[in-house]
Order: C-alpha cells, then sequence, then structure tokens
C-alpha cells in the first residue's frame, strides 16, 4: 500500500496570506489528522477528521481549518499567516475506528516558512 | 491534563552499544496502545513500535524493546546493538481520545 502523501512539500508564504495543505491517506483508511511541529512548542495537535467530519479539535484559532472529501483526502487552510505559522504540518492516517487501540501513520510533512 | 515527558533531552551512544530512552505519562485511559515514533533529519515521522498497553508482554521489533511498567506508567525503549542509522529524534507517544500526545522528544546520537 502506498504510505500517505502530503503536498506541497515545502512552501514560502509572506505574512497575510493565506495557504492550503493537501494529504492523502493510505487507501481504506478514513480518519486524518493534522499536527503542527515547531521547535518552541513540539508537536501539537490541530484537529481530526472522519468520514468528511471533524472530530477534534485542538487548541488553535480559527485561522485554522480544515476539511475532508469523500475520498478521505484532506486539506488544511490557513488564513492571515503570521511568522509564528512557521512550522511543519505532518498529517497522519489510521482506520478511525478506536483511536486509543490504532496505530497513525505520517506523512512526509510540508514545511511552511511565513515571511 | 494528560501529560508524556521524556526526561532526556539528548543522548548518545556508539555504535553496537544499547541505550535506553525514557517516557512517563499520565492518562485517564483503558485499553490503549502507546507509540515510540523516529524522526530522522528527513523529518518524516516513523513508526518505531507500540504496545499494547493491557498486555504484560513487553513488545518487541528487531533490535527495539520496550520495558513497560503499567503500575509506574512508565514505557521506555531499549535499543540494541545501536546503528548509524539510528541517529534521530524520538517520540513516545500516547492517545488522549482521538489524538496523540508527544513528549518532548529525545535527540539520539549513535556515533562510529
Amino acid at each position: 500500500k502506498a504510505g500517505v502523501t502530503q503536498t506541497p512539500r515545502y512552501l514560502i508564504k509572506t505574512r497575510g496570506q493565506q495557504v492550503t495543505l493537501s494529504c492523502s491517506p493510505i487507501s481504506g483508511h478514513r480518519s486524518v489528522s493534522w499536527y503542527q511541529q515547531t521547535p518552541g512548542q513540539g508537536l501539537q495537535f490541530l484537529f481530526e477528521y472522519f468520514s468528511e467530519t471533524q472530530r477534534n479539535k485542538g487548541n488553535f484559532p480559527g485561522r485554522f481549518s480544515g476539511r475532508q472529501f469523500s475520498n478521505s483526502r484532506s486539506e488544511m487552510n490557513v488564513s492571515t499567516l503570521e511568522l509564528g505559522d512557521s512550522a511543519l504540518y505532518l498529517c497522519a492516517s489510521s482506520s478511525g475506528v478506536d483511536r486509543r487501540q490504532e496505530t497513525q501513520y505520517f506523512g512526509p510533512g510540508t514545511r511552511l516558512l511565513v515571511l | 491534563a494528560q501529560t508524556v515527558t521524556q526526561s532526556q533531552p539528548e543522548m548518545s551512544v556508539q555504535e553496537a552499544e544499547t541505550v535506553t530512552l525514557s517516557c512517563t505519562y499520565d492518562t485517564s485511559e483503558s485499553n490503549y496502545y502507546l507509540f515510540w515514533y523516529k524522526q530522522p533529519p528527513s523529518r518524516q515521522m516513523i513508526l518505531v513500535i507500540r504496545q499494547e498497553a493491557y498486555k504484560q508482554q513487553n513488545a518487541t521489533e528487531n533490535r527495539f524493546s520496550v520495558n513497560f511498567q503499567k503500575a509506574a506508567k512508565s514505557f521506555s525503549l531499549k535499543i540494541s546493538d545501536s546503528q548509524l542509522g539510528d541517529t534521530a529524534m524520538y517520540f513516545c507517544a500516547v492517545p488522549n481520545t482521538d489524538k496523540l500526545i508527544f513528549g518532548t522528544g529525545t535527540r539520539l546520537q549513535v556515533f562510529p
């Protein structure tokens, strides 16, 4: 099976712009989670989608949003970019049946730099 | 609040030696899995090993093994016969409902 893919891999934006990141999960997986990784805050959970519905959301401002399509692919959008949004954005996929007992498989990440 | 603590920010080990990375956690979950992930310089997060919390037997995956102490909420990773390719950040992770809570990571350097 193909692994989790994320596009683009690298992105440079300026403050105030918006950005959309894409994640395609492993075939058959219905859950996609997004994480932000920064040197200062470590890995932080953004949100999780399952069957096109947001099931859980982390503590991030409303500028961060996402959606999931019927084929389980997910997009994450950040509007009005700030310098502090520079980070590695990781998505992870899993079956979504029981999040306590299943493995999340990660994509290679998208590195976002905000200037 | 659920916490995951990795008390060793950095460790180093000589090739072929054994090293143990520690992790303690606090959770109110039952019947959960615990995970160790590796993040090499490529930044790809790779699953190293997982432990079922309701099993007494410690998980083993080739050179990687876990020492799981449920009562103490401790979940350490032992790497035997360390290889240069093991150089990476290592994160332990514990589920909390729909998300994983990660520790702050241990940077492991394997030197020749």
